[in-house]
């Protein structure tokens, strides 16, 4: 069965440093997502992605944040300077273009910023 | 604001037992309603979607929508041990982002 595909798993940095998630979509899904989910918090919408521009965002995707699809498998969330307060679980989902937006999350990358 | 409200439990029933689970939604322009399992440090599973007002049902689980009432609800049926998990109700208002409830944790009692 096809999954969405997450990595690195456990991210650990330093408050100020760059870190790139990566995401590997379900194949035949056009549409990507970001979500987050800080520790006994539900989780949140970042931002969606669709023909190779962001098609929304919420408020928290702020100038720190950039998704890219690099090729045609990767999707890419950056976080330009982390703060201590992005230490969270960060989620990728794809759903199909047509259908009712049934979206599949990946494992997840924890992400710890000391 | 959207809000999507869930009771955080925990709820417990017995092996066996029907469990039921509730969440409210503010926003009444809200079109697809979806249910997902999440394990302690997991990620979020998919079981269930609704999109029109009524029943649908998949093996033992059955999701209810009550558009009027802004009502969306999950049963489980001959709840198991392994159903133990924090149900999350996601809501999707016509733009693709889902907005979450805060879940309800099950715990289903061997």
């Amino acid at each position: 069965e096809p999954e969405v595909t997450q990595t690195p798993s456990h991210q650990v940095t330093q408050m100020g440093q760059e870190v790139i998630l990566r995401c590997v979509p379900i194949s035949n899904h056009l549409y990507f997502y970001w979500y987050r989910q800080i520790l006994g918090q539900k989780v949140e919408f970042l931002v969606s992605f669709y023909n190779n521009e962001i098609s929304e965002k919420s408020e928290i995707f702020d100038d720190q944040f950039s998704v890219e699809r690099p090729d045609g498998s990767n999707f890419t969330l950056k976080i330009r300077s982390t703060k201590l307060e992005d230490s969270a679980m960060y989620f990728c989902a794809s759903s199909e273009l047509a259908g009712r937006n049934e979206q599949f999350f990946g494992p997840g990358t924890r992400l710890t910023v000391l | 604001q959207k809000e999507v409200e869930q009771n955080s439990g925990p709820l417990s029933v017995p092996e066996g037992a029907i469990a039921s689970l509730n969440c409210t939604y503010s926003d009444r322009g809200s079109q697809s309603f979806f249910w997902y399992r999440q394990y302690s440090g997991k990620s979020p599973e998919l079981i269930m979607s609704i999109y029109s007002n009524g029943d649908k049902e998949d093996g033992r689980f059955t999701a209810q929508l009550n558009k009027a009432s802004q009502y969306v609800s999950l049963l489980i049926r001959d709840s198991q041990p392994s159903d133990s998990a924090t149900y999350l109700c996601a809501v999707n208002a016509g733009r693709r982002a889902l907005t979450f409830g805060s879940g309800t944790r099950l715990q289903v009692q061997p």
